[in-house]
């Protein structure tokens, strides 16, 4: 399977355990987007990397969320201190980049925070 | 304003019949536009990308209004199997932000 693919699939964590989420991207696709959907809403960007820069945070990643792409390939979301508002589903996309932005998205991590 | 509204819905239709919907943006210097298709408890799937001219595939059919800023999709002789979540999304191509309206959810009725 040659797609994007998030490691793993559910977490259940108590509050104040910190949680690190893994995605892979497609091969060939230098630049990897993080994002978080709750039910009823659209995903809400979190951070982007073009290879392994990171290039932007959005203003929801507060200080306990961090992201890394230490090669440009795979990637990690980490949560620290984990609250229950942080319950969601973790979607990593990755693309091409310019001029061809069209997002193909992994499956997804569902967390959720007891 | 938020950058990117769509009317969540939901939208019953009954099969075969045509439907619509916008997606409206805040931001003038937006340049790229899409469609997704989000169905329940799965990822966002590309459906289509929005030109400026306007693109059709199949019963699919994008348009762009730029003087009104918004983007439009219409499904014709719509089918059980287009039930779903349709996701727009606006990229500001001076940062490269991409950015996804809240959904519009669709249920075609038999």
């Amino acid at each position: 399977d040659t797609g994007v693919s998030q490691d793993p699939r559910h977490k259940i964590t108590k509050r104040g355990q910190n949680v690190t989420f893994r995605c892979d991207p497609i091969s060939e696709h230098n630049r990897l987007y993080w994002y978080r959907q709750t039910l009823g809403q659209g995903p809400e960007f979190l951070t982007y990397f073009q290879n392994e820069a990171q290039l932007e945070k959005s203003r929801l990643l507060s200080d306990r969320f961090s992201a890394e792409r230490p090669k440009g390939s795979f990637s990690t979301l980490e949560i620290q201190r984990t609250e229950q508002g942080d319950s969601a589903m973790y979607l990593c996309a990755s693309s091409q980049g310019q001029p061809n932005e069209k997002l193909f998205f992994g499956s997804g991590t569902q967390l959720s925070v007891l | 304003r938020k950058e990117v509204e769509q009317d969540p819905g939901p939208f019953n239709v009954p099969e075969g019949a045509t439907v619509a919907f916008n997606c409206t943006y805040s931001n003038s210097a937006s340049q790229s536009f899409f469609w997704y298709r989000q169905d329940c408890r799965k990822e966002p799937k590309l459906l289509m990308s929005v030109y400026s001219s306007g693109n059709e595939d199949g019963r699919f059919t994008a348009q762009l209004n730029r003087a009104s800023q918004y983007i439009s999709l219409l499904i014709r002789d719509s089918k059980l199997s287009d039930s779903a979540t349709y996701l727009c999304v606006v990229i500001l191509n001076r940062d490269d932000k991409i950015i996804f309206g809240k959904g519009t959810r669709l249920h075609i009725l038999p």
